[in-house]
């Protein structure tokens, strides 16, 4: 059974740094892995998705890798701002269902 | 594109009524849907998946008679709770994904979520 770790569970920065999420899957026959954020009370918003094929995929300040024969996974946000305050998750693809961790709860403080 | 709805987005009902979630694929057509359940505080655990047209596939734990899901057609589904209960309390999210066959490299698109409270 596929299990996702977040890593940690909550990180408080000031405005301006550079941060890095990490997430680990146990079964690495993955499809693809997704990174979503989630503001208080609301849905799921999609960041960025990594085929299993591909190493990392990046949109603007977000820039997310993807190790497979590890396991790991990593999303680095680059000059943080307190906007960017939300829970990430990160969730794992097995070809039909998605498996999510538990999240990191992000504060930037201005 | 690729939006997906929800009805209602809150919902209060007493205790032992039932109560129907609407989750709707706004600019494409949902071959899978997907339903979640998050307890406060909590991950996205997944309950059940539908097929359109097909009966819906549940996890393993989820009272398939409790969780109704119908997805009689491809832009919609619906959850209904039946004899609901405090314990049902919860924020309930979809997601609808496009495409048939091998699916593995298709995207799931998430409803912004319905926050059910039972009394």
């Amino acid at each position: 059974k596929q299990e996702v770790t977040q890593i940690p569970a909550a990180l408080s920065v000031p405005e301006g740094e550079n941060l890095v999420l990490n997430c680990s899957f146990t079964d690495s026959a993955i499809y693809n892995l997704q990174w979503f954020r989630q503001d208080p009370g609301k849905g799921l918003t999609s960041l960025l998705l990594i085929q299993s094929s591909q190493r990392e995929q990046t949109s603007g300040r977000l820039n997310a890798s993807l190790d497979k024969s590890s396991g790991r996974s990593t999303l680095y946000i680059a000059a943080s701002q307190p906007g960017d305050s939300a829970t990430y998750l990160c969730a794992v693809g097995d070809g039909n269902k998605l498996v999510f961790g538990a999240g990191t709860i992000l504060r930037v403080k201005s | 594109g690729a939006v997906v709805s929800q009805h209602p987005s809150w919902v209060i009902c007493k205790s032992g009524t039932s109560v129907k979630i609407e989750c709707r694929s706004l600019d494409f057509q949902a071959t899978t849907m997907f339903w979640y359940r998050q307890f406060p505080k909590q991950s996205l655990m997944l309950m059940a998946t539908s097929n359109e047209g097909s009966k819906a596939t549940y996890e393993q734990g989820v009272e398939k008679d409790k969780f109704l899901i119908n997805h009689a057609s491809l832009t919609l589904s619906t959850l209904t709770v039946t004899s609901a209960h405090p314990e049902d309390s919860s924020f309930y999210i979809c997601s609808a994904r496009a495409g048939q066959g091998f699916t593995f490299y298709y995207e799931q698109y998430f409803g912004p979520g319905t926050r059910l409270t039972v009394t």
